[in-house]
């Protein structure tokens, strides 16, 4: 089993939809949470950091349930620009660990 | 916009050269890391370093090498390149520890083909 396993996607979804990733990860010492998205061929970018309380940025969402070892990613009124893989990092002590990725298309 | 650069972005080798991947950043960061990532496929984590003359092995086996004479220098190199070196190495760097909530900056990645 993977340490940090995230849907498997792809995800294709009409511009305007509601659409939520799911991560789940098996180290209950993990420490940070992080999104970052990688478009085709170019490097991964912080989306953003998760906090145990929630937090919101604009359009996105992330929430942390660590005693289930889960994170979400909520992202409203999906934009074509929105196309990208979305990575769920966690980190523990020295470790970043990255999940595989969920590849979502926008169609217009 | 994160201040890690590395070069060249694309590379064409024949098979048996030496090649240099290069590395810096201008965050005074000091941890710095090499990940492997083939098209599609997820990152691995090759090397890493936590500061000056400090470097280690990371999850993935690989046959480059690397250094960290300079904080803002990480280069990475392959003394006999091969066709199954073909891939997109990326250089991260971030201020602190993964379990200290310091997320990872990426550089805009090498992508090294060998013949």
């Amino acid at each position: 089993r993977k340490e940090v396993e995230q849907d498997p996607g792809p995800f294709n979804v009409p511009e305007g939809a509601t659409v939520a990733f799911n991560c789940t990860y098996s180290n209950s010492a993990s420490q940070s949470f992080f999104w970052y998205r990688q478009d085709c061929r170019k490097e991964p970018k912080l989306l953003m950091s998760v906090y145990s309380s929630g937090n919101e940025d604009g359009r996105f969402t992330a929430q942390l349930n660590r005693a289930s070892q889960y994170i979400s990613l909520l992202i409203r009124d999906s934009k074509l620009s929105d196309s990208a893989t979305y990575l769920c990092v966690v980190g523990y002590g020295q470790n970043f660990v990255f999940g595989p990725g969920t590849r979502l298309s926008v169609l217009p | 916009e994160a201040d890690i650069y590395q070069t060249p972005r694309y590379l064409v080798i024949g098979t048996g050269k030496k090649i240099t991947l290069e590395c810096s950043q201008t965050m005074g960061h000091d941890k710095m890391y090499w990940y492997q990532q083939d098209p599609g496929m997820e990152l691995h984590l090759i090397h890493y370093s936590y500061g000056v003359n400090s470097t280690e092995k990371g999850d993935l086996s690989s046959e480059s090498t690397v250094s960290r004479i300079r904080t803002e220098h990480f280069p990475l190199t392959l003394e006999s390149a091969r066709p199954s070196h073909t891939s997109q190495y990326l250089c991260a760097s971030s201020k602190g520890l993964a379990g200290e909530a310091y997320e990872q900056y990426f550089g805009p990645g090498t992508r090294l083909t060998v013949t």
